[in-house]
């Protein structure tokens, strides 16, 4: 089906560890956008790519970053994680801005220990 | 930059009512305001949307209203069942490239 797969679904990291969230679309879509999403916060954006080879920052982005690999991908990663990044990562995408509404994956629930 | 206010943050009803939702956003050249609803594990899922340039816009049971004057909008949801509870995200423009989330309404449809 088509749509926004991040991988992988749950991970546990034990604090100064590194990881790479993947997310990937088949929708052709031009921009990319990660976001995390706290109890009582909402979703907040982390880094976004509005289109092949570019990439901002968002609202939160200490202590990520994060790489546009083609079109289809766009990973985080998390140098040094902290407790702090403990929080539900999303994944999404729209064709060109935010005139159209945004596709989101599943989700990565990411604890840090 | 864009700010969206989201209340209630809780929403408890009995099947068969109306549940309402109200945003507020900051900036007045804002001109598009999604809203998504999260069912229990899922990614957020776009269930309707509204442009500045009509006050209201209907889709079977989910109508959304939008008072530019004032700078808010709502989410109705008529006859509500079961299957409505979720938690619902209003949203709002930061720039063109970027969406500004509420902080989310837990709305439980009670059978």
């Amino acid at each position: 089906n088509a749509g926004v797969t991040q991988t992988p679904k749950f991970q546990v990291l034990k604090t100064g560890q590194s990881m790479t969230l993947q997310c990937a679309q088949d929708m052709n879509h031009n921009s990319m956008y990660w976001y995390r999403q706290d109890p009582g916060m909402g979703l907040r954006l982390i880094y976004y790519s509005a289109s092949e080879g570019t990439t901002d920052k968002g609202e939160v982005p200490n202590g990520y970053n994060v790489s546009r690999l083609n079109k289809r991908e766009f990973s985080l990663r998390l140098e040094s994680a902290a407790p702090s990044q403990t929080s539900v990562y999303f994944c999404a995408s729209s064709e060109s801005g935010v005139g159209i509404g945004y596709t989101f994956g599943s989700g990565t629930r990411l604890t840090v220990v | 930059g864009e700010n969206v206010e989201q209340h209630p943050s809780t929403l408890s009803v009995q099947e068969g009512d109306s549940a309402v939702i109200k945003c507020t956003y900051s900036d007045s050249a804002s001109n598009y305001f999604p809203w998504y609803k999260q069912e229990l594990g899922k990614g957020p899922q776009l269930i309707i949307d509204i442009r500045s340039n009509v006050g209201e816009k209907k889709d079977q049971r989910i109508a959304v209203t939008l008072n530019k004057t004032a700078k808010h909008f709502s989410l109705h949801i008529t006859e509500t069942q079961p299957e409505d509870s979720a938690v619902y995200f209003c949203a709002a423009p930061a720039t063109f490239q970027k969406l500004v989330f509420g902080t989310g309404t837990r709305l439980l449809v009670s059978p």
